[in-house]
């Protein structure tokens, strides 16, 4: 299976600053034929569901405010919040979806106001 | 709108068996394989497998191999995971999310979840 795995675990970041939350895959995601990578990025806030932000890497879902940004490629990825708001206190966690047989995510990064 | 709703909670005995429900509405239920999605209290997201609703083919994760099942009723939308030989890790909250048939993506819809205790 490919591992998925995210630094850190934890971040505190100020109101209106940028927060950063990366991803390493164990093997590429990376499907050379159509030059797409399979990661996608998930919110999960308390109680609910986790919801789609980013698919391809860097695709924003529709809805997704423009301050949640994707880059990468290969194994290498990384989540980015512009400016930080309230609402976006959650979990974020990344998913490879190359392997169909074994989808899987990474542990998680808990995001809070500093 | 998309909408995929579980069925309730279950408190079950170790080694009993557990069967949750995801009722699809609002889009063309053949068109997305569904997938299932466990979370441990306070942990992280752990996919169990996913059922292709207009064949029936499931796949599961090896994990759960010889334990989960998966199968669906198209005359009303609804799609069964059964887990059994429950034991007291198996103690999670059990989503059903969407993945589109067509093309290999992300899970864009999610249940609600359905918590399973297992506890003697």
């Amino acid at each position: 299976d490919i591992v998925m795995t995210q630094s850190p675990d934890s971040l505190a970041v100020s109101l209106g600053e940028r927060a950063t939350i990366n991803c390493k895959s164990s093997q590429s995601v990376l499907y050379t034929s159509n030059n797409k990578n399979y990661l996608a990025w998930y919110q999960q806030k308390p109680g609910q569901p986790p919801k789609l932000l980013i698919s391809w890497a860097s695709t924003r879902e529709s809805g997704v405010p423009d301050r949640f940004s994707g880059s990468g490629s290969g194994t290498d990825f990384t989540l980015t919040i512009s400016s930080l708001q309230a609402e976006d206190v959650a979990v974020y966690y990344c998913q490879q979806y190359f392997n169909t047989r074994a989808y899987t995510f990474g542990q998680g990064t808990k995001l809070e106001i500093k | 709108q998309v909408q995929l709703v579980q069925s309730g909670a279950e408190v079950k005995k170790p080694g009993a068996s557990v069967k949750v429900s995801c009722k699809a509405s609002g889009y063309t239920f053949n068109d997305y394989f569904i997938h299932w999605v466990r979370q441990a209290p306070g942990q992280g997201l752990e996919w169990m497998g996913r059922i292709n609703p207009t064949s029936g083919a499931a796949n599961f994760a090896q994990k759960f191999q010889g334990r989960v099942t998966m199968t669906r009723d198209t005359s009303i939308s609804t799609v069964y995971m059964d887990l059994s030989k429950l034991k007291s890790d198996d103690t999670a909250i059990y989503f059903c999310a969407r993945g589109a048939a067509a093309g290999v993506v992300p899970f864009d819809n999610w249940g609600q979840g359905t918590l399973v205790t297992v506890s003697s």
